[in-house]
C-alpha cells in the first residue's frame, strides 16, 4: 500500500538548519509531483513547496522562498526539504503529500 | 495570492446532513478537493476533482460545485465524522488550502 514516511524533524534554535526527508513506497514515485505541507500547532494546513515528477520544476510559498529548498531522488524514492535560517514561525508538523497519500508528519519545534 | 474561504465552524445533529462550503475566485475553473483531519492524525482525502470519492470513503460523503463555491456534504452524519475539514485547489501548479472548518456533531 501507499506509504510516505517523513523523518528529520527535531528541536532547533533560531537561525539553524534542518533537513527533512520523506521515503515513499507502494506507488511509482517518479510519476507524481510531490509537496511539503505544514501545520503549526492548533492552526490550519499551509502549503510549503512542490517539486515536479522529474525534479525540473520547483515552487515555494512566499513564507519560505529563499530559505527552503525542495529536492527529490527518484532512484531512491525519496523527497527532501532543506530548511535554512529557521525562525520560530517555522514551528510545525511537516507532511509530505501527493495525489495518492500523506505521510504521518515530522515535527519541527524551537527551543526557548 | 489565491485564497479559499471556509466557515470556521459547522454544527450538525447526528443523522442529519452537514454542508461545508468553500469559495474562491475562479474556483469554478479549478478542481476542488476535500480533506478530513481528526486530532493527532494526518489529513485524509475524502473528495477529489470536485465530486469523486476515493475508495474506502463512505458514500455519505459527497462533493459538488456551483460557480465559484464548492460544497462538501455529509449525509446521515455520524459522531465519527467530527473533525476538521479543509478544501484545497490547484492554483498555477501550487496547492492552496482553505482555512478549515471544524465540524461538530452535537
Amino acid at each position: 500500500q501507499v506509504q510516505l514516511v517523513e523523518s528529520g524533524g527535531g528541536v532547533v534554535q533560531p537561525g539553524q538548519s534542518l533537513r527533512l526527508s520523506c521515503a515513499a513506497s507502494g506507488f511509482t514515485f517518479s510519476d507524481f509531483p510531490i509537496h511539503w505541507v505544514r501545520q503549526a500547532p492548533g492552526k490550519g494546513l499551509e502549503w510549503v513547496a512542490v517539486i515536479s515528477h522529474d525534479g525540473s520544476n520547483k515552487y515555494y510559498a512566499d513564507s519560505v522562498k529563499g530559505r527552503f529548498t525542495i529536492s527529490r531522488d527518484n532512484s531512491k524514492n525519496t523527497l527532501h526539504l532543506q530548511m535554512n535560517s529557521l525562525t520560530d514561525e517555522d514551528t510545525a508538523m511537516y507532511y509530505c503529500a501527493n495525489a495518492v497519500g500523506w505521510g504521518q508528519g515530522t515535527l519541527v519545534t524551537f527551543s526557548s | 495570492s489565491y485564497e479559499l474561504t471556509q466557515p470556521p465552524s459547522v454544527s450538525v445533529s447526528p443523522g442529519q446532513t452537514a454542508s461545508i462550503t468553500c469559495s474562491g475566485d475562479k474556483l469554478g475553473s479549478k478542481y476542488a478537493s476535500w480533506y478530513q483531519q481528526k486530532p493527532g492524525q494526518s489529513p485524509v482525502l475524502v473528495i477529489y476533482q470536485d465530486d469523486r470519492r476515493p475508495s474506502g470513503i463512505p458514500e455519505r460523503f459527497s462533493g459538488s460545485k456551483s460557480a465559484n463555491t464548492a460544497t462538501l456534504t455529509i449525509s446521515g452524519t455520524q459522531a465519527m465524522d467530527e473533525a476538521d475539514y479543509y478544501c484545497q485547489a490547484w492554483d498555477s501548479r501550487i496547492w492552496v488550502f482553505g482555512g478549515g472548518t471544524k465540524l461538530t456533531v452535537l
